[in-house]
């Protein structure tokens, strides 16, 4: 089947950290991949996505890489902001199969001055 | 501005009441969804539509309804068999399969 599992948190970082969220996932075929940011009490924001192997996603300094030998698409920011502090989910959207959606539980991140 | 509009934006239910959430898009968008998030949780579906008059049912449909009567509109029923109804609940779109879903600002349940 398909799903997404996503490194638990929450994470808590310094100002100008590097940030690395770990997601792998589990699909057939060539899935879309996405990561998006929840701010407190808001909806989810589309932060960036990849849509074939290899392909990277990049935004306000986020990137992350489609990597399908590892089923992996990994979050990365080289120096992270107070302004980042938010919940990040991933998410999978499966190759010929509807609509749905597939997301990860979500990984907290709390970043300090 | 094109977006997704959810109301109210905090709810209060009493016991044995159906409450209605509302989500309108004008994104011009063929599939709407409902979705249901619990503290420190992901996202769990509800239902969904690909088409008006038309809906399926997601992970965790039991004690909810909807409609899909027009393109724009997607409303969520709360019915009072739902036993467990606290929760935050988010609309989504998207243009067809594959692509972006785009998300609502949510709706807070609560139960008096």
């Amino acid at each position: 089947g398909n799903s997404v599992t996503q490194m638990e948190g929450p994470v808590t970082l310094s100002e100008e950290a590097f940030l690395t969220i770990n997601c792998t996932y589990t699909a057939t075929g060539y899935p879309s991949l996405f990561w998006y940011v929840q701010y407190p009490g808001e909806g989810l924001q589309l932060l960036l996505k990849a849509t074939k192997a290899d392909d990277k996603g990049s935004n306000k300094g986020f990137e992350a890489t489609y990597r399908k030998e590892t089923t992996s698409f990994h979050l990365e920011k080289g120096s992270v902001q107070v302004s980042d502090s938010a919940v990040y989910f991933c998410a999978l959207s499966p190759q010929n199969t509807g609509n749905q959606f597939y997301f990860g539980t979500g990984t907290s991140l709390t970043v300090i001055p | 501005d094109g977006g997704i509009t959810q109301s109210p934006k905090y709810l209060f239910r009493k016991e044995g009441q159906n409450v209605t959430l509302s989500c309108e898009q004008n994104l011009n968008h063929d599939a709407m969804y409902w979705y249901r998030q619990d503290p420190g949780q992901g996202l769990r579906l509800i239902y969904y539509s690909q088409i008006v008059n038309d809906f399926q049912k997601g992970d965790i449909a039991e004690g909810y309804s909807v409609s899909r009567e027009k393109k724009e509109s997607f409303p969520l029923t709360v019915t009072s068999a739902q036993k467990n109804p606290t929760a935050f609940y988010l609309c989504a779109s998207n243009k067809r399969v594959g692509e972006t879903q785009y998300f609502g600002p949510g709706t807070r349940l609560l139960v008096l």
